[in-house]
């Protein structure tokens, strides 16, 4: 079964401070690995996309990594501000247009 | 630039009541859309996809159906709604070239 999990549920950082994001998939076959950053009542906005061959990519300061042999990627985010307060989610895409696998997401809130 | 709107934003219905909610796209044109909703805590679940007008498919059997009767609008209805209806619709689309889904700024649908 296609399948997109992530950790933590929650997280609570400091203003200012680092923290990463987990996401594991069992998505066959894979096409490519979203990152999305959701603000509460809002619809979700794309941070990054990877494909099969890349192990990295950046967006400010957003890193994300995908490990293709493990099934895992991360969402890294650097020196972390009070408007990255959202719900990131990892979303897979297993072959045609319409099969996108969504993670429950991770609910980050950044105090000052 | 391309944008999408839904509305309304929030609503609130009785238990049995119609429901009708709209979602349109400007500045592209052949979109392909989707309706999603999302729960508390889980992931985006896929209710309805068009790739044109009038072609609708269904990926999960339900009490919503969905329509498409203009290029660049997609309505999702329901004539009897139940407490299970709740929930955060969101409205995306997509290009014929690009796979990236953009998505709307959601309705919230209680169901009292």
């Amino acid at each position: 079964k296609n399948q997109v999990e992530q950790s933590p549920q929650s997280l609570i950082i400091l203003e200012g401070k680092n923290c990463t994001l987990q996401c594991n998939y069992t998505v066959s076959p894979f096409s490519n690995l979203r990152w999305y950053k959701q603000d509460t009542g809002r619809g979700p906005v794309s941070l990054t996309i990877m494909t099969f061959s890349e192990n990295t990519k950046s967006n400010g300061r957003y890193t994300a990594t995908l490990d293709a042999d493990t099934k895992q990627s991360s969402l890294h985010i650097t020196a972390s501000q009070l408007s990255d307060s959202a719900s990131y989610i990892c979303v897979v895409r297993t072959g045609g247009y319409n099969k996108l696998i969504f993670g429950a997401g991770t609910r980050l809130a950044v105090h000052p | 630039s391309q944008t999408i709107h839904q509305w309304p934003a929030t609503l609130v219905q009785p238990v049995g009541s119609p429901l009708s909610l709209e979602c349109t796209v400007e500045g592209t044109s052949n979109p392909n859309l989707y309706w999603y909703r999302q729960a508390a805590g889980r992931g985006l679940q896929l209710l309805f996809y068009s790739v044109g007008i009038g072609q609708i498919s269904s990926e999960v059997p339900q009490n919503l159906s969905a329509s498409r009767p203009q290029d660049r609008q997609f309505i999702l209805s329901s004539k009897k709604l139940l407490l299970s209806d709740s929930g955060f619709y969101l409205c995306a689309w997509s290009g014929a070239v690009s796979n990236e889904q953009f998505f709307g700024p959601g309705t919230r649908l209680t169901v009292l």
